[in-house]
Protein backbone atom coordinates (compact mmCIF):
# COMPACT_ATOMS: atom_id res chain seq x y z
CA UNK A 1 0.00 0.00 0.00
CA UNK A 2 1.19 3.37 -0.88
CA UNK A 3 1.92 5.93 2.30
CA UNK A 4 2.58 9.21 2.02
CA UNK A 5 5.08 11.26 4.60
CA UNK A 6 5.08 14.56 6.08
CA UNK A 7 7.89 14.84 8.63
CA UNK A 8 7.33 18.89 9.47
CA UNK A 9 4.42 18.94 11.77
CA UNK A 10 4.52 22.49 11.78
CA UNK A 11 6.42 25.56 10.01
CA UNK A 12 6.64 29.04 10.24
CA UNK A 13 7.19 31.80 7.63
CA UNK A 14 7.52 35.45 8.00
CA UNK A 15 5.69 36.79 5.89
CA UNK A 16 6.96 37.84 2.14
CA UNK A 17 9.32 35.17 2.89
CA UNK A 18 10.02 31.65 0.96
CA UNK A 19 8.87 28.61 2.83
CA UNK A 20 8.86 24.70 1.83
CA UNK A 21 6.86 22.11 3.26
CA UNK A 22 8.25 18.73 2.39
CA UNK A 23 6.68 15.60 1.42
CA UNK A 24 8.08 11.99 0.88
CA UNK A 25 5.81 9.10 -0.50
CA UNK A 26 6.40 5.25 -1.03
CA UNK A 27 4.95 2.85 -4.55
CA UNK A 28 5.83 0.64 -6.59
CA UNK A 29 4.08 2.14 -9.06
CA UNK A 30 5.64 4.55 -11.87
CA UNK A 31 2.08 6.02 -13.13
CA UNK A 32 0.40 8.07 -10.61
CA UNK A 33 -0.61 11.63 -9.49
CA UNK A 34 0.63 14.03 -6.33
CA UNK A 35 -1.38 16.55 -4.58
CA UNK A 36 -0.99 19.35 -2.27
CA UNK A 37 -4.14 20.63 -0.63
CA UNK A 38 -4.89 23.59 1.69
CA UNK A 39 -7.13 23.17 4.83
CA UNK A 40 -7.45 26.61 6.68
CA UNK A 41 -9.27 27.24 9.82
CA UNK A 42 -12.66 26.69 8.10
CA UNK A 43 -11.00 23.25 7.64
CA UNK A 44 -12.52 22.96 3.82
CA UNK A 45 -9.76 21.20 1.53
CA UNK A 46 -8.56 23.61 -1.50
CA UNK A 47 -6.85 21.78 -4.03
CA UNK A 48 -3.91 24.31 -4.26
CA UNK A 49 -1.97 22.18 -7.26
CA UNK A 50 -1.02 19.28 -8.83
CA UNK A 51 1.76 17.01 -10.64
CA UNK A 52 1.56 14.41 -12.76
CA UNK A 53 4.25 11.42 -12.06
CA UNK A 54 4.86 11.36 -15.97
CA UNK A 55 6.17 14.78 -16.28
CA UNK A 56 9.30 16.17 -15.69
CA UNK A 57 8.43 19.73 -15.37
CA UNK A 58 7.25 20.81 -11.96
CA UNK A 59 3.82 22.46 -11.57
CA UNK A 60 3.70 25.90 -10.61
CA UNK A 61 0.14 28.00 -9.76
CA UNK A 62 0.92 31.57 -9.19
CA UNK A 63 3.36 31.28 -5.91
CA UNK A 64 3.18 27.99 -5.28
CA UNK A 65 5.00 25.59 -6.92
CA UNK A 66 6.93 21.96 -6.43
CA UNK A 67 9.78 20.57 -6.54
CA UNK A 68 9.10 16.59 -7.89
CA UNK A 69 11.87 14.43 -7.36
CA UNK A 70 10.55 11.04 -8.65
CA UNK A 71 13.57 9.07 -7.78
CA UNK A 72 13.83 10.25 -4.45
CA UNK A 73 9.70 10.16 -4.25
CA UNK A 74 10.15 13.57 -2.99
CA UNK A 75 7.38 16.11 -3.44
CA UNK A 76 8.08 19.51 -1.42
CA UNK A 77 5.54 22.53 -1.73
CA UNK A 78 7.33 25.71 -2.00
CA UNK A 79 4.80 28.97 -1.05
CA UNK A 80 6.76 32.29 -2.41
CA UNK A 81 6.28 35.64 -1.12
CA UNK A 82 3.94 34.28 1.79
CA UNK A 83 0.73 36.02 2.64
CA UNK A 84 -1.27 36.34 5.98
CA UNK A 85 -3.99 33.89 3.96
CA UNK A 86 -1.66 30.99 3.41
CA UNK A 87 -1.67 30.19 7.65
CA UNK A 88 -3.43 26.67 7.40
CA UNK A 89 -2.82 22.99 7.47
CA UNK A 90 -1.04 21.43 4.10
CA UNK A 91 -1.94 18.33 3.12
CA UNK A 92 0.01 16.12 0.66
CA UNK A 93 -1.98 13.27 -0.82
CA UNK A 94 -0.74 10.53 -3.29
CA UNK A 95 -3.21 8.97 -5.85
CA UNK A 96 -2.40 5.63 -8.01
CA UNK A 97 -2.78 5.19 -11.56
CA UNK A 98 -4.65 1.50 -10.69
CA UNK A 99 -8.83 2.44 -12.09
CA UNK A 100 -10.80 4.67 -9.07
CA UNK A 101 -8.52 4.97 -6.33
CA UNK A 102 -8.71 7.34 -3.53
CA UNK A 103 -6.48 9.59 -2.45
CA UNK A 104 -3.85 8.86 0.53
CA UNK A 105 -2.49 11.71 2.32
CA UNK A 106 -0.09 12.79 4.76
CA UNK A 107 -0.49 13.63 8.60
CA UNK A 108 -0.28 17.48 7.19
CA UNK A 109 1.76 20.25 8.14
CA UNK A 110 0.38 23.13 10.12
CA UNK A 111 2.25 26.56 8.49
CA UNK A 112 1.97 29.91 10.34
CA UNK A 113 2.80 32.91 8.82
CA UNK A 114 3.77 35.59 10.98
CA UNK A 115 3.15 39.31 10.43
CA UNK B 1 -17.42 28.23 -9.77
CA UNK B 2 -19.27 24.95 -9.61
CA UNK B 3 -18.53 23.58 -6.20
CA UNK B 4 -19.43 20.80 -3.92
CA UNK B 5 -21.82 21.74 -0.93
CA UNK B 6 -22.91 19.52 2.42
CA UNK B 7 -25.39 19.51 4.83
CA UNK B 8 -25.58 20.30 7.62
CA UNK B 9 -22.40 22.09 8.45
CA UNK B 10 -22.61 20.74 12.19
CA UNK B 11 -24.60 17.16 13.49
CA UNK B 12 -24.85 16.43 16.74
CA UNK B 13 -26.12 13.14 17.78
CA UNK B 14 -26.55 10.75 20.81
CA UNK B 15 -24.54 7.49 20.84
CA UNK B 16 -26.39 4.88 18.85
CA UNK B 17 -28.77 6.89 16.69
CA UNK B 18 -28.56 7.12 12.85
CA UNK B 19 -27.39 9.65 11.11
CA UNK B 20 -27.52 11.13 7.33
CA UNK B 21 -25.00 13.29 5.91
CA UNK B 22 -25.80 15.19 2.80
CA UNK B 23 -23.94 16.16 -0.24
CA UNK B 24 -24.24 17.85 -3.10
CA UNK B 25 -21.70 16.83 -5.78
CA UNK B 26 -20.83 19.38 -8.73
CA UNK B 27 -23.39 19.01 -11.19
CA UNK B 28 -21.68 17.22 -14.68
CA UNK B 29 -19.43 15.06 -11.97
CA UNK B 30 -19.93 10.76 -12.45
CA UNK B 31 -17.50 9.46 -9.08
CA UNK B 32 -18.09 10.61 -5.47
CA UNK B 33 -16.21 9.92 -2.60
CA UNK B 34 -16.73 10.36 1.31
CA UNK B 35 -14.02 10.97 3.47
CA UNK B 36 -13.61 11.49 6.83
CA UNK B 37 -10.91 13.63 9.16
CA UNK B 38 -10.50 12.91 12.97
CA UNK B 39 -9.96 15.78 15.05
CA UNK B 40 -6.11 16.45 14.93
CA UNK B 41 -5.68 13.81 12.31
CA UNK B 42 -4.94 12.69 8.44
CA UNK B 43 -8.07 12.45 6.09
CA UNK B 44 -8.89 8.74 5.49
CA UNK B 45 -10.79 7.48 2.81
CA UNK B 46 -14.19 5.69 3.06
CA UNK B 47 -15.58 4.79 0.06
CA UNK B 48 -15.99 5.98 -3.72
CA UNK B 49 -19.05 5.51 -5.76
CA UNK B 50 -20.00 5.47 -9.14
CA UNK B 51 -22.88 4.44 -11.26
CA UNK B 52 -25.18 3.71 -8.28
CA UNK B 53 -22.55 0.91 -6.81
CA UNK B 54 -19.90 1.69 -4.27
CA UNK B 55 -16.85 1.17 -6.35
CA UNK B 56 -14.00 0.77 -3.40
CA UNK B 57 -14.28 1.05 0.51
CA UNK B 58 -11.64 1.06 3.05
CA UNK B 59 -11.39 -1.29 5.99
CA UNK B 60 -13.30 2.01 8.10
CA UNK B 61 -16.58 1.51 5.94
CA UNK B 62 -17.92 -1.62 7.85
CA UNK B 63 -21.76 -2.23 8.16
CA UNK B 64 -23.01 0.44 9.86
CA UNK B 65 -21.78 2.83 6.87
CA UNK B 66 -23.75 2.85 3.80
CA UNK B 67 -23.96 5.21 0.79
CA UNK B 68 -26.71 6.17 -1.84
CA UNK B 69 -27.61 8.89 -4.57
CA UNK B 70 -31.52 9.15 -3.77
CA UNK B 71 -32.15 11.05 -6.96
CA UNK B 72 -29.99 12.49 -9.47
CA UNK B 73 -28.18 15.05 -6.98
CA UNK B 74 -27.68 14.34 -3.81
CA UNK B 75 -25.07 11.68 -2.56
CA UNK B 76 -25.75 10.54 1.41
CA UNK B 77 -23.45 8.50 3.93
CA UNK B 78 -25.72 6.95 6.19
CA UNK B 79 -24.23 6.16 9.68
CA UNK B 80 -26.97 3.45 11.46
CA UNK B 81 -25.62 3.07 15.42
CA UNK B 82 -23.40 6.04 16.01
CA UNK B 83 -20.35 5.52 18.45
CA UNK B 84 -18.38 8.18 20.24
CA UNK B 85 -15.31 6.96 17.57
CA UNK B 86 -17.47 8.33 14.74
CA UNK B 87 -16.74 12.39 16.15
CA UNK B 88 -14.68 13.58 12.95
CA UNK B 89 -15.34 15.95 9.80
CA UNK B 90 -16.76 14.04 7.33
CA UNK B 91 -15.93 15.33 3.92
CA UNK B 92 -17.54 14.49 0.82
CA UNK B 93 -15.78 14.85 -2.85
CA UNK B 94 -16.68 14.34 -6.43
CA UNK B 95 -14.40 14.10 -9.58
CA UNK B 96 -15.54 14.50 -13.42
CA UNK B 97 -14.13 11.39 -14.48
CA UNK B 98 -12.53 8.40 -12.28
CA UNK B 99 -8.90 8.28 -13.71
CA UNK B 100 -6.53 9.26 -11.38
CA UNK B 101 -5.67 12.38 -13.49
CA UNK B 102 -9.04 13.60 -12.29
CA UNK B 103 -8.72 15.69 -9.53
CA UNK B 104 -11.08 15.43 -6.92
CA UNK B 105 -12.88 18.27 -5.53
CA UNK B 106 -14.02 18.51 -1.93
CA UNK B 107 -17.16 20.04 0.02
CA UNK B 108 -16.81 22.24 3.04
CA UNK B 109 -17.50 19.19 5.17
CA UNK B 110 -19.90 18.04 7.46
CA UNK B 111 -18.71 18.21 11.56
CA UNK B 112 -20.17 15.35 13.23
CA UNK B 113 -20.51 15.04 16.96
CA UNK B 114 -21.42 12.08 18.93
CA UNK B 115 -22.07 12.39 22.80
Amino acid sequence: AQTVTQSQPEMSVQEAETVTLSCTYDTSESDYYLFWYKQPPSRQMILVIRQEAYKQQNATENRFSVNFQKAAKSFSLKISDSQLGDAAMYFCAYRSSSGNTPLVFGKGTRLSVIA
Amino acid sequence: EPEVTQTPSHQVTQMGQEVILRCVPISNHLYFYWYRQILGQKVEFLVSFYNNEISEKSEIFDDQFSVERPDGSNFTLKIRSTKLEDSAMYFCASSEAGGYTDTQYFGPGTRLTVL
